[in-house]
């Protein structure tokens, strides 16, 4: 079975603090991927993954940059949380294809104070 | 104008109903279509891919309409279960991400 695990369930941060989502994965897949899911906007990703070292921008990165050093572990990074960014974070990994499926985390869900 | 859109709802169906979601996509160039649930506070998960031909699975049906660009899901003989919202998702071409549609919310009654 994939697995993709996100650090946190939930997290309350301060305006202006820097932060951390780590996601990683259990099936060697190439393609990683960083979204936020907000009521009555879906899905929008971030930022994206394909190989080690290597991102591209989604359709909202302003705000966020991300790491990728290891190929199982990509990690979203807040360099300083506003408000704005109080949403629920989904992370996913999908092998190379055209066809494949991406599979999801569990969510983080965080808020900005 | 969204790339993937698909009607919010909410769809208040009881039990037993055929339920029927459409969602429409702007890039001809689509290749891959899927649809996703979501369950409340959950994360999404694949229900079924969209093939060409249109494909089953048990009361669950897809279908892909490319020259009018949109694909649709029917379920048939709806369990409380199904309660959930359906995420359409496509891929562009070679691209290497989906790009998921708002959703649509489902609620089966008893």
């Amino acid at each position: 079975d994939v697995k993709v695990t996100q650090s946190s369930r939930y997290l309350v941060k301060r305006t202006g603090e820097k932060v951390f989502l780590e996601c990683v994965q259990d099936m060697d897949h190439e393609n990683m991927f960083w979204y936020r899911q907000d009521p009555g906007l879906g899905l929008r990703l971030i930022y994206f993954s394909y190989d080690v070292k290597m991102k591209e921008k989604g359709d909202i990165p302003e705000g966020y940059s991300v790491s990728r050093e290891k190929k199982e572990r990509f990690s979203l990074i807040l360099e300083s949380a506003s408000t704005n960014q109080t949403s629920m974070y989904l992370c996913a990994s999908s092998p190379q294809g055209a066809y494949t499926e991406a599979f999801f985390g569990q969510g983080t869900r965080l808020t900005v104070v | 104008r969204k790339e993937v859109e698909q009607d919010p709802g909410p769809f208040n169906v009881p039990e037993g109903a055929t339920v029927a979601f459409n969602c429409t996509y702007s890039n001809s160039a689509s290749q891959s279509f899927f649809w996703y649930r979501q369950d409340c506070r959950k994360e999404p998960k694949l229900l079924m891919s969209v093939y060409s031909s249109g494909n089953e699975d048990g009361r669950f049906t897809a279908q892909l309409n490319r020259a009018s660009q949109y694909i649709s899901l029917l379920i048939r003989d709806s369990k409380l279960s199904d309660s959930a919202t359906y995420l359409c998702v496509v891929r562009w071409g070679s691209a290497r991400q989906l790009t998921f549609g708002s959703g649509t919310q489902l609620t089966v009654l008893p």
